[in-house]
């Protein structure tokens, strides 16, 4: 149980286009979940918590104009960066909290690289 | 505010050898404690967890138990094996927020 999907596992852009990455539970409800941004052999760095039906909470830094979040279901929430640099790329984790719970379950990672 | 402390890595082990990963935290009241390892190129896999003081998380031969008195949350495992290598990270529920606070990950390496 408490399985989480991503999609796409990787995506390669050119710069200056927008990538939507889903985030999926694919066994239980989320009323929450979140997205983390992680840089080779460095921790994960959260970017966002976002809230069925509400806007998303972002964390100080990351701007909200270009990380785009929408959680339009208890199953499904999504990721759009906009207009993508190559500085945008790095490996995007998300994460789904089953309502109650503490724990967070971890979508496998999207590894972005804009050219 | 909350915290987490882990290990210094990278940490090389023989195959076979005992693990310690070491995790303390600072916290308001008693939060939940997890290990998650996450192996190369993929999401974090929650490897183990303890609710309350004195718990002891079990999983794929890993323990941690849930020491209020230190602190801590110390991975073990008797007997590792080259499929362990991967980093592990220390978290717990920041208080008064759904977000996990994280250690900064100790990357374990086992050598056959």
């Amino acid at each position: 149980g408490a399985v989480v999907s991503q999609h796409p596992s990787w995506v390669i852009c050119k710069s200056g286009t927008s990538v939507k990455i889903e985030c999926r539970s694919l066994d239980f409800q989320a009323t929450t979940m979140f997205w983390y941004r992680q840089f080779p052999k460095q921790s994960l760095m959260l970017m966002a918590t976002s809230n069925e039906g509400s806007k998303a909470t972002y964390e100080q830094g990351v701007e909200k104009d270009k990380f785009l979040i929408n959680h339009a279901s208890l199953t499904l929430s999504t990721l759009t960066v906009t207009s993508a640099h190559p500085e945008d790329s790095s490996f995007y984790i998300c994460s789904a909290s089953p309502s109650g719970r503490a724990e967070q379950f971890f979508g496998p990672g999207t590894r972005l690289t804009v050219l | 505010g909350d915290s987490v402390t882990q290990m210094e890595g990278p940490v090389t082990l023989s195959e076979e050898a005992f693990l310690t990963i070491n995790c303390t935290y600072t916290a308001t009241g008693y939060p939940s404690l997890f290990w998650y390892v996450q192996y190369p190129g993929e999401g974090l896999q929650l490897l183990l967890k303890a609710t309350k003081a004195d718990d002891k998380g079990s999983n794929k031969g890993f323990e941690a138990t849930y020491r209020k008195e230190t602190t801590s949350f110390h991975l073990e495992k008797g007997s590792v094996q080259v499929s362990d290598s991967a980093v592990y990270f220390c978290a717990l529920p920041e208080q008064g927020a759904q977000k996990l606070v994280f250690g900064q990950g100790t990357r374990l390496t086992i050598n056959p």
